[in-house]
């Protein structure tokens, strides 16, 4: 039973225009959500986070929207650049002290030049 | 600083052998966690370590042991690898179960023939 899905495998997107990777958790006990972006041949590295308490959280050109009554978070990239090229992985945690991240399967970011 | 480091980064193993993968953090990190990533999955945690002298089960730890052996290091064993241990091994790191961003180490990837 996948809690939290990215049921994009991939997309493309032009440089420039606005990138949005989508995500789904089934988990009403998920209070806080990570965005991570992995490049081939390296580790994830943590990008950008949101708490249940709040909409919306915002650092440089990337936005996380959540929608808690949908259990729906995106990820805004705008503008799109070459270097944002990667897989995107969305996590969920319960809080109350629990260690453990839920992650999607990913989602592959092509931006074109 | 190194972050998080794992070792090997490469390693090919006969089905029945066994072998550690290595991990250690150089953040003065309490928790650490070991992944497994498949082609087309998310990550899975396989164990983690909330604080030094303690580890407890994740989604997929059948086939695997681990060992806190310090506050920075924390090893994986696989005691007879088989072939459906064929993934890519990443360790990470959190200052405390409460903090949720994990920084994670580039990778180790195993093939067992």
């Amino acid at each position: 039973d996948q809690q939290v899905k990215q049921n994009s495998p991939s997309l493309s997107v032009q440089e420039g225009r606005i990138s949005i990777l989508n995500c789904d958790y089934t988990n009403s006990m998920f209070d806080y959500f990570l965005w991570y972006k992995k490049y081939p041949a390296e580790g994830p590295t943590f990008l950008i986070s949101i708490s249940s308490i709040k909409d919306k959280n915002e650092d440089g050109r990337f936005t996380v929207f959540l929608n808690k009554s949908a259990k729906h978070l995106s990820l805004h990239i705008v503008p799109s650049q070459p270097g944002d090229s990667a897989v995107y992985f969305c996590a969920a945690n319960s809080g109350a002290g629990s260690y453990q991240l839920t992650f999607g399967k990913g989602t592959k970011l092509s931006v074109i030049p | 600083n190194a972050g998080v480091t794992q070792t090997p980064k490469f390693q090919v193993l006969k089905t029945g052998q066994s072998m550690t993968l290595q991990c250690a953090q150089d953040m003065n990190h309490n928790s650490m966690y070991w992944y497994r990533q498949d082609p087309g999955m998310g990550l899975r945690l396989i164990y983690y370590s909330a604080s030094e002298g303690t580890t407890d089960k994740g989604e997929v730890p059948n086939g695997y042991n681990v060992s806190r052996l310090n506050k920075r290091e924390f090893s994986l064993r696989l005691e007879s690898a088989a072939p459906s241990q064929t993934s890519v091994y990443f360790c990470a790191s959190t200052l405390s179960g409460i903090n949720y961003e994990q920084y994670f180490g580039p990778g180790t990837r195993l093939t067992v023939t």
